[in-house]
């Protein structure tokens, strides 16, 4: 059965960073790509970043560009997400989610963890 | 940046019924790239529906995907209770990978 659970949710000042975690397990993590999308209160989904199976390619959306970072580790399954420079319009629940292929082509959403609530305020 | 525009936002309907909830590309979508999700309240999303067409696994086949290049459809064929929630479409043909902004069936 796959599982993702995020993990480094919390409230950060403007202008602050976290690091978000997922733990991945029921899969082998390695041959697939993986993503983050968030979902501010009341509003719809908005894909953050994609990254390929090994690592080598990676994907922003604008709005988080220069500023979020996502990376892996395969040997521990788990996926990142740093986020610097933080903003109010950065608040919002953090889904990771499993793609259902090694590249960054196929860039739907198979299986998403529980969400990891960052909240950016002063 | 593809924009996708759902309709309608609210979708009032009883169980048993047929719904039929559209989404609408701004430009062509590469291959039929498109999926659906649906949410519950305080829920991650679920993936119904992939390449327009194809079901998810698990997924009842009262659900289907239909539509190609702007234009994309779900229908849910008998709504059961269960399948009260908010229904978003996703394109990922071409980047920014962008999502609709949901359809809500309500009863």
């Amino acid at each position: 059965e796959v599982q993702l659970l995020e993990s480094g949710g919390g409230l950060v000042q403007p202008g602050g960073s976290l690091r978000l975690s997922c733990a991945a397990s029921g899969f082998t993590f390695s041959s697939y790509a993986m993503s983050w999308v968030r979902q501010a209160p009341g509003k719809g989904l908005e894909w953050v970043s994609i990254l390929s199976g090994i690592g080598g390619t990676t994907f922003y959306a604008d709005s988080v560009k220069g500023r979020f970072t996502i990376s892996r580790d395969n040997s521990k399954n788990t996926l990142f997400l740093q986020m610097n420079s933080l903003g109010v319009d950065d608040t919002a629940v953090y889904y990771c989610a499993k793609n259902p292929g090694y590249s960054t082509s196929r860039g739907y959403f198979e299986y998403w963890g529980q969400g990891a609530l960052v909240t950016v305020s002063s | 940046e593809i924009v996708l525009t759902q309709s309608p936002g609210t979708l009032s309907l009883s169980p048993g019924e047929r719904a039929t909830l559209s989404c609408r590309a701004s430009q062509s979508v590469n291959s039929s790239y498109l999926a659906w999700y649906q949410q519950k309240p305080g829920q991650a999303p679920r993936l119904l529906i992939y390449a327009a067409s194809n079901r998810a696994t698990g997924i009842p086949d009262r659900f289907s995907g239909s539509g190609s290049g702007t234009d994309f459809t779900l229908t849910i064929s008998r709504l059961e209770p269960e399948d009260f929630a908010v229904y978003s479409c996703q394109q990922y043909g071409s980047s920014p990978l962008t999502f609709g902004g949901g359809t809500k069936v309500e009863i």
